[in-house]
């Protein structure tokens, strides 16, 4: 089992610019997480999928984030456009029903 | 709503030292209660869970007992090793809500050899 897997690990880009984080969720994970992680903030909960379906998305900080989940196996959080406010690490989590959360490495996000 | 308050860090101690991290938590019924452990550049990695009163959960010599008089649930280990030094988090699950996890603050440890 190779975990939850996040692409990239790193991303820098300039403001104004799009942005996409991916994740592969574990197989056979019915729930999927992303969450923002920082300083001042610590982690926030932006948006969870429940067999692909968006369940709670009251944690997206605005209408410039995106995310969806077309199939049990994908998900993306997407940024359009970038400010520097948004620098941060994104983590995506998976679980099964009654299971425990497993998270990925994370996406360290740098807008400059 | 629900939350979860921890002791601010960075919490520092010397090889073989007693630790405890604090925490504390507000929500409506029985929610289920987690700690979880964030070592550097990686996800973070359950460390022990209660899902009742009174249950202790235990993992790689870290303790933590569901206190629902006090809101409570501390983590312990009686000798901390420098490989302990990262940063955990409090987590809390509503019963009625069992896929959305709540997040205290996090606390960094430190262990100095």
């Amino acid at each position: 089992d190779a975990g939850v897997i996040q692409s990239p690990r790193h991303e820098v880009t300039e403001m104004g610019q799009e942005v996409t984080l991916r994740c592969k969720p574990i197989s056979g994970h019915n729930s999927l997480f992303w969450y923002r992680q920082t300083m001042m903030r610590g982690l926030e909960l932006l948006i969870y999928f429940n067999n692909n379906v968006p369940i709670d998305d009251s944690g997206m900080p605005e209408d410039r984030f995106s995310a969806k989940m077309p199939n049990a196996s994908f998900s993306t959080l997407k940024i359009q456009p970038s400010e520097p406010r948004d620098s941060a690490v994104y983590f995506c989590a998976s679980r099964r029903d009654s299971g425990g959360y497993t998270f990925g490495s994370g996406t360290r996000l740098t807008v400059v | 709503g629900d939350s979860v308050t921890q002791m601010e860090g960075p919490v520092t101690l010397s090889e073989e030292a007693f630790l405890t991290i604090n925490c504390t938590y507000t929500a409506t019924g029985y929610p289920s209660l987690f700690w979880y452990v964030q070592y550097p550049g990686e996800g973070l990695q359950l460390l022990l869970k209660a899902t009742k009163a009174d249950d202790k959960g235990s993992n790689k010599g870290f303790e933590a007992t569901y206190r629902k008089e006090t809101t409570s649930f501390h983590l312990e280990k009686g000798s901390v090793q420098v490989s302990d030094s990262a940063v955990y988090f409090c987590a809390l699950s509503p019963y009625n809500a069992g896929n959305m996890l709540t997040f205290g603050g996090g606390t960094r440890l430190m262990v100095k050899p």
